[in-house]
């Protein structure tokens, strides 16, 4: 069965630093991962996907993640923090290969100034 | 603007009253799905459909009935809410042409039973 576990329920980070947030996932199949985001009050966006291609894959707003098999990863990187990154970020996985997906929990990013 | 329309926005509900989220969406997506979101939970399917006139259940579908009569539209309805029906409510929307997972999500509907 697929499941999405994300490792940090919340991140806190200085504005120009990196960010890091981890996922890790289990999945029967070659998946299809996402990151979506939600900033407070509003809808989920989809920041990036992977779906057997390049495995280093780019997002908008400068965010990536890489795509580890090996380690079962899936984790979003930025380089430099912004003060309009602070919202809740989600890891995400297409369950066999359809159009349903299942989400981790969540992690909140909190950006100091 | 094309996009994922949800109503209401906030809507606050006795218990054992009825009620329909509704949800559409003008891009002639194929497949809609709705979602609830709990605090620590991330969303959790309700139920799902792939075109008009198909329909199936997703993770959590107790206490919703969902019809797809058109591929525009894909209302949620709480037959008989419940406390435990607390939560916030997403509508979401895809194609074969956004590629998988390329949904595009509603604003929501912020939901309440007293």
């Amino acid at each position: 069965a697929q499941s999405v576990t994300q490792l940090d329920s919340h991140v806190s980070v200085s504005e120009g630093t990196p960010v890091l947030l981890r996922c890790n996932y289990s999945s029967s199949y070659s998946p299809s991962l996402f990151w979506y985001v939600q900033h407070p009050n509003k809808g989920l966006q989809l920041l990036l996907k992977y779906t057997s291609a390049a495995t280093l894959v780019k997002g908008i707003n400068g965010f990536e993640a890489e795509f580890k098999k090996s380690e079962t990863s899936f984790h979003l990187t930025k380089p430099s923090a912004h003060m309009s990154d602070a919202a809740e970020y989600f890891c995400v996985v297409s369950l066999d290969s359809s159009y349903k997906l299942i989400f981790g929990s969540g992690t909140r990013l909190l950006v100091r100034p | 603007n094309a996009g994922v329309t949800q109503t209401p926005k906030f809507q606050v509900l006795k218990t054992g009253q009825s009620m329909t989220l509704q949800c559409a969406q003008d891009m002639n997506h194929e497949y809609m799905s709705w979602y609830r979101q709990d605090p620590g939970m991330g969303l959790r399917l309700i139920h799902y459909s792939v075109g008009a006139g198909i329909t199936d259940q997703g993770e959590v579908p107790n206490g919703y009935n969902v019809s797809r009569s058109t591929t525009e539209d894909f209302p949620l309805r709480l037959l008989s809410a419940a406390p435990s029906q607390t939560s916030v409510y997403f509508c979401a929307s895809s194609s074969t042409g956004q590629g998988l997972g390329g949904y595009t999500f509603g604003s929501g509907t912020r939901l309440t039973v007293v």
